[in-house]
C-alpha cells in the first residue's frame, strides 16, 4: 500500500471491555512499532516487531495490552479489560529494516474508554 | 536512558517571520536525531534527519536543523513561517547498530497568527 493504514480510525468503548486495533504497514518494512500518544505526553513506546517476533515489548504498560504480528505484515494490539486511563491514541509506525530508525507513521486510532 | 526535552510546550509566531522549536537530546554515544511534524488528526511526518556528516541538516518544507553536539541539542529552524505550518512538531532520539528505541520528545505545538 501507499503508506501504514490503521483501523479503526475511532473506537468508543465501554469500561472492561477488549478491544483490538489493526496495522497495516507498508510493504516489505519488516520493523513494526505501536505507540500511544496522550494528551500532552508525547509518544509512549509500547511494543516493537521485527518480522513476526517482538523483541522488544517493554513498553506495555500491563499485562492487559498484548500485540501480535503475523505474515510479518499485519500487527493487531489487544487491550483487554479497557479502563478509562487507556484511552489515547494509538498509533503504528513501521520501517524498512531494523538499523534503518526512520519510521513511516500511520493515521492512529483514537481510542476512548467511557 | 536516551531522553529528548523540548521545553516548549506552545508556541505563536506571526506568519512571516522566523521559527526555532528548541530540542535537547541525552544519549550515550553519537546519536539518531529526527523531527516529526503531526497536523491535527494525522500521523507522524519525517521533516529531517540527521545520522552523521554535516551537522546542518536539511528538510522538507523547507524546515532545517543544526546537530550540536556540544548542547546536546538539535533545533528546528525555518526563516519564514507560513499559516500551514500551524501543527506540533516532535522531536525524537535513536540510535545505531540495529534497533535501537526510538525516544520521542513531548512536541512543540505551533500556532501560526496572520
Amino acid at each position: 500500500g501507499a503508506g501504514v493504514s490503521q483501523s479503526p480510525s475511532n473506537k468508543v468503548t465501554e469500561k472492561g471491555k477488549d478491544v483490538e486495533l489493526r496495522c497495516d504497514p507498508i510493504s516489505g518494512h519488516t520493523a513494526l512499532y505501536w505507540y500511544r500518544q496522550s494528551l500532552g505526553q508525547g509518544l509512549e513506546f509500547l511494543i516493537y516487531f521485527q518480522g513476526n517476533s517482538a523483541p522488544d515489548k517493554s513498553g506495555l504498560p500491563s499485562d492487559r495490552f498484548s500485540a501480535e504480528r503475523t505474515g510479518g505484515s499485519v500487527s493487531t494490539l489487544t487491550i483487554q479489560r479497557t479502563q478509562q486511563e487507556d484511552s489515547a491514541v494509538y498509533l503504528c509506525a513501521s520501517s524498512f529494516a531494523a538499523s534503518e530508525n526512520e519510521q513511516f507513521f500511520g493515521p492512529g486510532t483514537r481510542l476512548t474508554v467511557l | 536512558a536516551q531522553s529528548v526535552t523540548q521545553p516548549d510546550i506552545h508556541i505563536t509566531v506571526s506568519e512571516g517571520a522566523s521559527l526555532e522549536l528548541r530540542c535537547n537530546y541525552s544519549y550515550g554515544a553519537t546519536p539518531y536525531l529526527f523531527w516529526y511534524v503531526q497536523s491535527p488528526g494525522q500521523g507522524l511526518q519525517l521533516l529531517l534527519k540527521y545520522f552523521s556528516g554535516d551537522t546542518l541538516v536539511q528538510g522538507i518544507k523547507g524546515f532545517e536543523a543544526e546537530f550540536k553536539r556540544s548542547q546536546s541539542s538539535f533545533n528546528l529552524r525555518k526563516p519564514s513561517v507560513h499559516w500551514s505550518d500551524a501543527a506540533e512538531y516532535f522531536c525524537a532520539v535513536g540510535g545505531s547498530g540495529g534497533y535501537q528505541k526510538v525516544t520521542f520528545g513531548t512536541g512543540t505545538k505551533l500556532q501560526v497568527i496572520p
